[in-house]
């Protein structure tokens, strides 16, 4: 089956610690992104790649950081910089740069104890 | 900056109304607007796109609407059940090679049966 997959599930961080979400997809799509979701919000952009090697920061990137060395992988690291990191985090594909129909995976929930 | 609404922030029904769901956006040169469901603790699941060009789309029981001009969508559903109870975000994409969406806050539907 075709489709984006967010590992883990549920995530603890103690405080000053850096931590990395996974993010794969099967879709062969080029651009892939990131959203932190917090309650009562709309979902805000962290960062997006268009393409391999290719990275850009959205509207929240203070204390984040992310890297796209296979078109497969989007993995993002929530820095100790950040300074509230507990949140919901999702990931999301689309065909191309520009084609923008996106798909979400399933979420990661960051809790800092 | 693009700023997208929705409005009512919850909505409890009987099981077979069928209702409307409102997204409201600032900007009218969108270049597509897509629709979700969000089940709690989950993903996004994409339910309709309509490109700038389109005035609607339709897919089962779900009817999305646009009109550009006055910066509005509807999401209509027919037949309510109670597996339709979630949330429900509409995001607006707005081109001029952004590649990011900017997201309504949600609506959180109930269907009581």
């Amino acid at each position: 089956d075709g489709g984006i997959t967010q590992s883990p599930k549920y995530l603890f961080r103690k405080e000053g610690q850096n931590v990395t979400l996974s993010c794969e997809q099967n879709l062969n799509h080029d651009a892939m992104y990131w959203y932190r979701q917090d309650p009562g919000q709309g979902l805000r952009l962290i960062y997006y790649s268009q393409i391999v090697n290719d990275f850009q920061k959205g509207d929240i990137a203070e204390g984040y950081s992310v890297s796209r060395e296979k078109k497969e992988s989007f993995p993002l690291t929530v820095t100790s910089a950040q300074k509230n990191p507990t949140a919901f985090y999702l990931c999301a594909s689309s065909l191309l740069a520009g084609y923008n129909e996106q798909f979400f995976g399933p979420g990661t929930r960051l809790t800092v104890l | 900056k693009q700023e997208v609404t929705q409005i009512p922030a919850a909505l409890s029904v009987p099981e077979g109304e069928n209702l409307v769901l409102n997204c409201s956006f600032t900007d009218s040169a969108i270049y597509n607007l897509q629709w979700f469901r969000q089940d709690p603790g989950k993903g996004l699941t994409s339910l309709l796109l309509i490109q700038s060009s389109q005035r609607e789309q339709t897919s089962g029981r779900l009817n999305a609407s646009l009109d550009k001009s006055s910066g509005r969508s509807t999401l209509y559903i027919a037949a309510s059940q109670p597996g339709d109870s979630a949330t429900y975000l509409c995001a607006v994409d707005s081109g001029a090679g952004s590649y990011q969406l900017t997201f309504g806050k949600g609506t959180k539907l109930s269907v009581i049966p």
